[in-house]
């Protein structure tokens, strides 16, 4: 089993449809949590980063964790084609400063 | 903030001969730097660890006579491969740790390697 699970799709949606992104994981010392965007041939940018159990809100993206259920999600309202793009959780704990990746999920947008 | 900047975008090299990739914090200083390989439709996988002034830490299944890393100051470290074979063509990719004030990892651009 993997440390981090992530359903990679392809997801496709039409334009203005919320998109919704999740991973579970199973290791409990996780404590930061963060969402990255990454188009082809291009570095992952960071969209959303949450420390420990919450929700946060930036714009139209919303990050939610429950770390009691070790469960993660993204959700992209008022989706756009710019949004096509592969989306990568991540997360860490405190132990050492190495990240655990997703698989990475495909989204495409349809204009 | 939080700028990484890695540098070249992609090469290309011929086989045997050696590639220095550079990855620069612009606005922050990284007490860390890591080094991940990314294969096609595939996720990052990390190869090393850098912390400036010490050894790099490579991850298991690594040579570490092949990818060499240097982080020599707080703002900058390099990745060099090595006797470059066909089989090291791939997409690198380097984040950083700031020294305070973490709000997550940046990353820089990547490079596309590709040894012909």
């Amino acid at each position: 089993q993997k440390e981090v699970e992530q359903d990679p799709g392809p997801l496709s949606v039409p334009e203005g449809a919320i998109v919704s992104l999740n991973c579970t994981y199973s290791n409990s010392a996780f404590q930061y949590f963060m969402w990255y965007r990454q188009y082809s041939r291009k570095g992952p940018e960071l969209l959303m980063y949450t420390y420990s159990s919450g929700n946060k809100e930036d714009g139209r993206f919303t990050a939610q964790v429950d770390k009691s259920s070790k469960y993660i999600s993204l959700f992209i309202r008022d989706s756009q084609p710019s949004d096509s793009a592969t989306y990568l959780c991540a997360m860490g704990g405190s132990n050492d400063y190495k990240l655990s990746f997703g698989a990475g999920t495909t989204v495409t947008v349809r204009a | 903030g939080a700028v990484v900047s890695q540098h070249p975008s992609w090469v290309i090299c011929k086989s045997g001969t050696s590639v220095k990739i550079e990855c620069r914090s612009l606005d922050f200083q990284a007490t860390t730097m890591f080094w991940y390989r990314q294969f096609p439709k595939q996720s990052l996988m990390l190869m090393a660890t850098s912390n400036e002034g010490s050894k790099a830490t490579y991850e298991q299944g690594v040579e570490k006579d092949k990818f060499l890393i240097n982080h020599a100051s707080l703002t900058l470290s390099t990745l060099t491969v090595t006797s470059a074979h066909p089989e090291d063509s791939s997409f690198y990719i380097c984040s950083a740790r700031p020294r305070t004030g973490f709000y997550g990892y940046t990353f820089g651009s990547g490079t596309r390697l590709t040894v012909v």
